[in-house]
């Protein structure tokens, strides 16, 4: 059963702190989203790559946050340095190039920065 | 103006009620639709693409109108388990040229005995 890993699946560190989200797509699958999911925003979309290359990342605070694909099979996030306000579910989802393809989204990290 | 616009919500109903959610998008270049559910502290899920001439799954039946740049979901017999929240999703070339896929803000979803 394919599915997107996504570790770990809870963090809390303090504020100041670095911290790497990690992702792992689905086989097969050229295009990965991080998506981040709070209360107040729903879910917003902070990057987005396809063959591994980062293609819109405008949603993403670039002081401090980061995403990368060393290769097919990982996908990172990265924030330097966390701060209170970076507290949310973290999901990365993968699909096909295709433009009409659904989305598979792993269970998400929970991060407490504090 | 948000990209993917739902029905606030929540929405409170009994067992055995037929609810219905709308969404409006502003991209008219949108290529596909979907339907998401997300359960509380969960990933979103697909629970159904939304086809042009509109499509059925047993109790949910989606329908697109591309003119009006409109997607709906109809649940029929409502269940206690369809307790959830639904997200709008369109995929498709949004500002910078992009293939994105966009999530509404979720209509939240209560079936109650």
């Amino acid at each position: 059963d394919a599915r997107v890993t996504q570790t770990p699946r809870d963090k809390v560190t303090e504020m100041g702190q670095e911290v790497t989200m990690r992702c792992q797509p689905i086989l097969g699958h050229n295009t990965v989203f991080w998506y981040r999911q709070t209360m107040m925003q729903g879910l917003e979309l902070l990057a987005y790559f396809r063959n591994r290359a980062p293609l819109d990342d405008s949603g993403m605070p670039k002081d401090r946050f980061s995403a990368e694909m060393p290769d097919a099979t990982l996908a990172t996030l990265k924030i330097q340095p966390s701060e209170p306000r970076d507290s949310a579910v973290y999901f990365c989802a993968s699909a096909q190039s295709a433009p009409t393809g659904e989305a598979f989204f792993g269970q998400g990290t929970r991060l407490t920065v504090v | 103006r948000k990209e993917v616009e739902q029905d606030p919500g929540p929405f409170n109903v009994p067992e055995g009620a037929t609810v219905a959610f709308n969404c409006t998008y502003s991209n008219s270049a949108s290529q596909s639709f979907f339907w998401y559910r997300q359960d509380c502290r969960k990933e979103p899920k697909l629970l159904m693409s939304v086809y042009s001439s509109g499509n059925e799954d047993g109790r949910f039946t989606a329908q697109l109108n591309r003119a009006s740049q409109y997607i709906s979901l109809l649940i029929r017999d409502s269940k206690l388990s369809d307790s959830a929240t639904y997200l709008c999703v369109v995929r498709g070339m949004f500002s910078g040229g992009y293939n994105k896929l966009i999530f509404g803000a979720g209509t939240r979803l209560a079936v109650h005995p």
